[in-house]
């Protein structure tokens, strides 16, 4: 069964604007976590931000916050002020620590082309 | 801390062909992964090593796949006679063992072409 939907293959967004990348999630563990990677045209995979299952406050990072609805099983990827910079695939990811622990399931992508 | 290293970056083989890969990580992390991704898809999960222990191979991990981590540091991914669908992007990562969270650093990967 799928673990991570991304439902956006790609995205644009005008350069300093705000955009938010989709991310839904399926697991029956109450002990989770939650991250959002960056992957540049080079390969490496950047981690951004980390959200845990019982953490009650939205995680943020920077330009980076992390809209997590539980009830939902949403975790849903803001980046404000968007730069040039930020043009790159962006995968979400979880482990789901009692089973699954030492493994992350990845979505499928989503193409974030930043426009001047 | 120089980050993960993977070597080569990239490879073209012939069909049929092994290959070898090498992932050198960071050097405090005791644990080991390598994923594997194909064009359009998010990074799947193949194996994983504690310190020397390879303790947890995906299914995806067929017999031609081989990974190996002597003495708990480099690690060696070899696949053996090589197909097409083998081409990916194989990365490599570590993480430190304990905690709930524990993040991954990834490599930049090995592109493999099999032609």
């Amino acid at each position: 069964a799928q673990k991570i939907t991304q439902t956006q293959p790609g995205m644009f967004v005008q350069e300093k604007e705000a955009v938010t990348l989709d991310c839904t999630y399926d697991t029956s563990d109450q002990s989770y976590g939650l991250f959002w990677y960056k992957q540049p045209s080079s390969g490496e995979m950047i981690f951004l931000i980390y959200q845990g299952s019982y953490d009650e406050q939205n995680a943020t990072e920077g330009r980076y916050s992390l809209n997590f609805q539980k009830a939902r099983k949403s975790a849903n990827l803001v980046i404000s002020a968007s730069q040039l910079g930020d043009s790159a695939m962006y995968f979400c990811a979880m482990r789901d620590f009692p089973n699954t622990g030492n493994q992350f399931y990845f979505g499928t992508g989503t193409s974030l082309t930043v426009i001047p | 801390d120089t980050g993960v290293s993977q070597n080569p970056r990239h490879k073209i083989t012939k069909r049929g062909q092994n290959v070898t890969f090498r992932c050198d990580p960071i050097s405090e992390h005791n644990r080991l992964y390598w994923y594997r991704q194909t064009l359009g898809q998010g990074p799947e999960f193949l194996t994983y090593f504690q310190n020397e222990a390879q303790l947890e191979k995906s299914r995806l991990l067929s017999d031609r796949f081989s990974a190996e981590r002597p003495k708990g540091s480099f690690s060696t991914l070899e696949i053996q006679r090589t197909e097409q669908g083998d081409s990916a992007m194989y990365l490599c990562a570590s993480s430190q063992l304990g905690g709930p969270f524990y993040g991954y650093t990834f490599g930049s990967g090995t592109r493999l072409t099999v032609v």
